[in-house]
């Protein structure tokens, strides 16, 4: 069974902070995506990275994919209020024409005005 | 932007009922997906549907699930008989055939089975 686990789960920062969220897993995933959840909604894609050692950038947003494809992590530069929401990793697995989803446990950002 | 729908946002039925969610994926993507999330817990991948079949399913969907493109928009989840353990939130998601791996998520069907 493959599994994503995010580090940290909860994390709280005064705005302008930086900040590296993380997603691990022992399992390779043909690519990882990065959703943003508020309360209540749908997770809302932010990025996709497919090749190992890939670094996108989204504004303040850094992704990058691990060289081996099990990992990601995700970092905010100068984080604001705005930023505040669960933030999940979701990894497709290598099996050829399988696009389920794995979801990370996902990171709680607060960030204090 | 176009954008995937979800009818109703909220649900209450009794145990035992049917229930069918409703989705409108966007319009040019061809791979559809339901994915639910329990309250406080990870979302879960429930089913995949391509070319007017299912793809892949997990083992959360059993017999009592059931999924339908019924016309060229609509993507329906039915289940047949509903207990309280399905209570969740349910999210369809559709993807285009040149990125596949880019789901698009709607607003969810909030499920409460009393």
């Amino acid at each position: 069974t493959q599994l994503l686990e995010q580090s940290p789960q909860f994390l709280s920062i005064q705005e302008g902070e930086n900040l590296t969220v993380y997603c691990n897993s022992s399992s390779v995933f043909s690519s990882l995506q990065w959703y943003r959840q508020e309360p209540g909604e749908g997770p809302v894609l932010l990025v996709t990275v497919v090749t190992g050692g890939e670094v996108k950038k989204l504004k303040r947003l850094t992704f990058q994919f691990g060289d081996a494809r099990k990992d990601s992590s995700l970092h905010i530069t100068a984080a604001q209020p705005g930023d505040t929401g669960l933030y999940l990793c979701a990894g497709a697995p290598t099996t050829s024409g399988t696009y389920k989803y794995i979801f990370g446990t996902g990171t709680r950002l607060k960030v204090l005005a | 932007e176009p954008e995937v729908t979800q009818t109703p946002s909220h649900q209450v039925t009794q145990m035992g009922q049917e229930v069918i969610l409703r989705c409108v994926p966007i319009s040019n993507h061809l791979y559809f997906y339901w994915y639910r999330q329990i309250l406080g817990q990870k979302v879960e991948f429930l089913v995949s549907f391509y070319n007017n079949e299912i793809s892949e399913k997990s083992e959360i969907f059993d017999d009592q699930f059931s999924v339908e493109r019924p016309d060229g928009s609509n993507f329906t989840l039915k289940i047949r008989s509903t207990k309280l353990e399905d209570s969740a939130m349910y999210f369809c998601a559709s993807s285009d055939k040149y990125r596949m791996s880019e789901q698009y998520f709607g607003p969810g069907t909030r499920l409460t089975v009393t």
